[in-house]
């Protein structure tokens, strides 16, 4: 079964906007990670947040985790035709990560 | 590129044959992951072998096997296969075992079972 539930499903912006997505988890965490898969191919890391962070930045990339709410959000800023993938989160616990069930996000140029 | 290499890209079979998917994973990672992907189940974690031993299990059938090699070469072993066994299949390798060493992935076989 999926730990986390990404939503939303799907997301379609024009490039140079923000783009949003939120994913719920169901368990408590030590961290929460957030991957890129473009179509077809492996996925790649993207940021890891700690149960004690609150928020954390990496270039336009933007996570924040409320562990009370048990929920993420991952926002993508100035959107770029790149950026066109299926993002997920993953949590575990450990060893394994599980994964959520991913947001696709379009950008439109 | 990630480091991690799978073998082969591609594969078509017949049902109830048994296939061999291979993957090396990055110079100095101890931790080997498999990941299968369908569009029905998601992303779903098979099995980790850490430096040899098997450590962690999740959706892995009875029909599925895998094991990491003294190279830390993996293999993952897919028999009796059916036709909901196609499916992408990743692997995933790591410096240790935590969930907080980030993981790289494979480009992934893609498996067609006819």
């Amino acid at each position: 079964s999926q730990q986390g539930e990404e939503d939303p499903q799907a997301l379609s912006i024009q490039e140079g906007e923000n783009a949003t997505m939120n994913c719920s988890y169901k368990t408590s965490i030590n961290n929460l990670q957030w991957y890129r898969q473009n179509s077809g191919r492996g996925l790649v890391h993207l940021i890891l947040i700690r149960s004690n962070e609150r928020e954390k930045h990496s270039g336009r990339l933007r996570v924040t985790l409320d562990t009370s709410k048990k929920s993420s959000s991952l926002l993508i800023t100035a959107s770029r035709a790149a950026d066109t993938a299926s993002y997920f989160c993953a949590t575990g616990p450990a060893p394994k990560l599980t994964f959520g069930t991913g947001t696709r996000l379009t950008i439109i140029p | 590129d990630s480091g991690v290499t799978q073998t082969p890209k591609h594969l078509i079979t017949a049902t109830g044959q048994r296939v061999t998917l291979r993957c090396s994973p990055r110079s100095g990672d101890l931790s080997v992951y498999w990941y299968q992907q369908s569009l029905d189940q998601g992303l779903q974690f098979l099995i980790q072998y850490y430096n040899g031993e098997e450590r962690a299990k999740g959706n892995i059938l009875e029909r599925f096997s895998a094991q990491q090699f003294p190279d830390l070469h993996s293999e993952l072993n897919l028999s009796s296969l059916e036709l909901g066994d196609s499916a992408l299949y990743f692997c995933a390798s790591s410096r240790g075992q935590a969930t907080y060493y980030e993981q790289y992935f494979g480009p992934g076989t893609r498996l067609t079972v006819t």
